[in-house]
């Protein structure tokens, strides 16, 4: 089993420009999660989704967007990435009230 | 609003021991407590569901005060493979967690 899976591991944006991160888990997990995680700040929750087809906003929703069309698939969108967003980013995943296991991250830089 | 934990760092000699307490302003529903080294994921350590539960893995071991909303997590005898840094997640539901900002630890020869 792989677990929880990020692609891609790097990317560098400019200011302005798109992109989605994809999150793939294979335990067949209903809950699933995107964080991002800044020096000195710990984990902050962006969305997350409880099943197939269903997402939430989290503690800093704002600028990203999400899908969750298939179970094993979260994506995070950026529309216009500013740098602010400069951050690494965690999807994690987990059954309800257990351990939440993460995949590796996703380090992105917008210049 | 995100726990608080304390203290933000320690430094421990192998074979110390050390506290690491979590406190929320929200009722809890659960505590979870993670471990993160430099440049990788946080790894699960142990979690803890309302009714004052202990739970221990190895010499790491967590208590959980639901009166209080505080959380301990206590290291005994410490390795060096524990250094890292450790944060705690609540939950006031059953599924969506909150983390603290995290204790750095080092432990050192």
């Amino acid at each position: 089993n792989a677990g929880v899976t990020q692609t891609p591991k790097f990317r560098v944006l400019k200011t302005g420009q798109s992109m989605t991160l994809l999150c793939a888990q294979d335990m067949n997990h209903e809950y699933m999660y995107w964080y991002r995680q800044d020096p000195g700040m710990g984990l902050r929750l962006i969305h997350y989704s409880v099943g197939e087809g269903t997402t939430a906003k989290g503690e800093v929703p704002d600028g990203y967007n999400v899908s969750r069309l298939k179970k094993q698939n979260f994506l995070l969108g950026l529309e216009s990435a500013a740098p602010s967003q400069t951050s690494v980013y965690f999807c994690a995943s987990s059954t309800t009230a257990r351990e939440q296991f993460f995949g590796p991250g996703t380090r992105l830089t917008v210049l | 609003q995100q726990p608080v934990q304390s203290p933000q760092a320690v430094i421990l000699r192998e074979g110390e021991d050390a506290v690491i307490n979590c406190s929320s302003s929200k009722a809890l529903y659960s505590v979870h407590w993670y471990r993160q080294k430099h440049g990788e994921a946080p790894v699960f350590l142990m979690i803890l569901l309302k009714g004052g539960e202990q739970k221990g893995h190895e010499k790491i071991s967590a208590s959980f005060n639901e009166k209080k909303q505080q959380s301990s997590l206590y290291l005994t005898a410490s390795q060096l493979s524990y250094s890292g840094t450790y944060f705690c997640g609540t939950g006031a539901g059953s599924y969506q967690l909150t983390f603290g900002k995290g204790t750095k630890l080092s432990v050192i020869p």
